[in-house]
């Protein structure tokens, strides 16, 4: 079973201030994805990266995957009471035959105004 | 917009109780998941299904059973509930699986204890 490893668990800072979240394994992945989750919803997706190396943007929020493709980051520049919630990494695994999807325990993001 | 449902927010039981945890999604997908997710576990897969009666299990099937009767509606059943069954549980669906750009849609939870 691959595992994920996000850090930090749980994040509290003002607004305004910027923040990186990561993802890290020890295994190579076909993609990864980011998802947020608000507290009484479902995750929703926000990104999946899929290149070595990319860096994909979302308004304030830059997502890289890194060259390897074992791990990934989370940047959020000057950060909003909205973006609260719990931030999850998935990776996927799609080699021959086989398909898995692995989550993170996530980061819990706690934006004071 | 996808829209996935699940039949209750807050669930009360009782052990040894029968749960059923009803899901629906309105955008025609052929595959749907059930997850649950504690605090410190993260998201954990219970059932999968790929096709109306057809199923899968995840990592953690111990205790569960699934239903796909109809290719909207996935339903998660707790034969006899037990205490460590207490948590949130998502269901999810997906028009595609096995490809790398794979999107879940997720249903809002059902938080379900059991007493």
């Amino acid at each position: 079973t691959q595992l994920l490893e996000q850090s930090p668990q749980f994040l509290s800072i003002q607004e305004g201030e910027n923040l990186t979240v990561y993802c890290n394994s020890s295994s190579v992945f076909s993609s990864l994805q980011w998802y947020r989750q608000e507290p009484g919803e479902g995750p929703v997706l926000l990104v999946t990266v899929v290149t070595g190396g990319e860096v994909k943007k979302l308004k304030r929020l830059t997502f890289q995957f890194g060259d390897a493709r074992k791990d990934s980051s989370l940047h959020i520049t000057a950060a909003q009471p909205g973006d609260t919630g719990l931030y999850l990494c998935a990776g996927v695994d799609s080699g021959a035959g086989s398909y898995q999807l692995t989550f993170g325990k996530g980061t819990k993001l706690s934006v004071i105004p | 917009d996808v829209k996935v449902t699940q039949s209750s927010r807050y669930l009360v039981k009782r052990t040894g109780e029968k749960v059923f945890l009803e899901c629906v999604q309105d955008m025609d997908h052929e595959n749907m998941f059930w997850y649950r997710q504690d605090p410190g576990l993260g998201l954990r897969l219970i059932y999968f299904s790929y096709d109306v009666k057809m199923k899968e299990k995840g990592d953690i099937p111990e205790g569960y059973s699934v239903s796909r009767e109809k290719k909207e509606r996935f339903s998660l059943i707790l034969e006899s509930a037990s205490t460590n069954q207490t948590s949130m549980y998502l269901c999810a669906s997906s028009l595609t699986w096995g490809g790398v750009t794979d999107t879940q849609y997720f249903g809002p939870g059902t938080r379900l204890t059991v007493l």
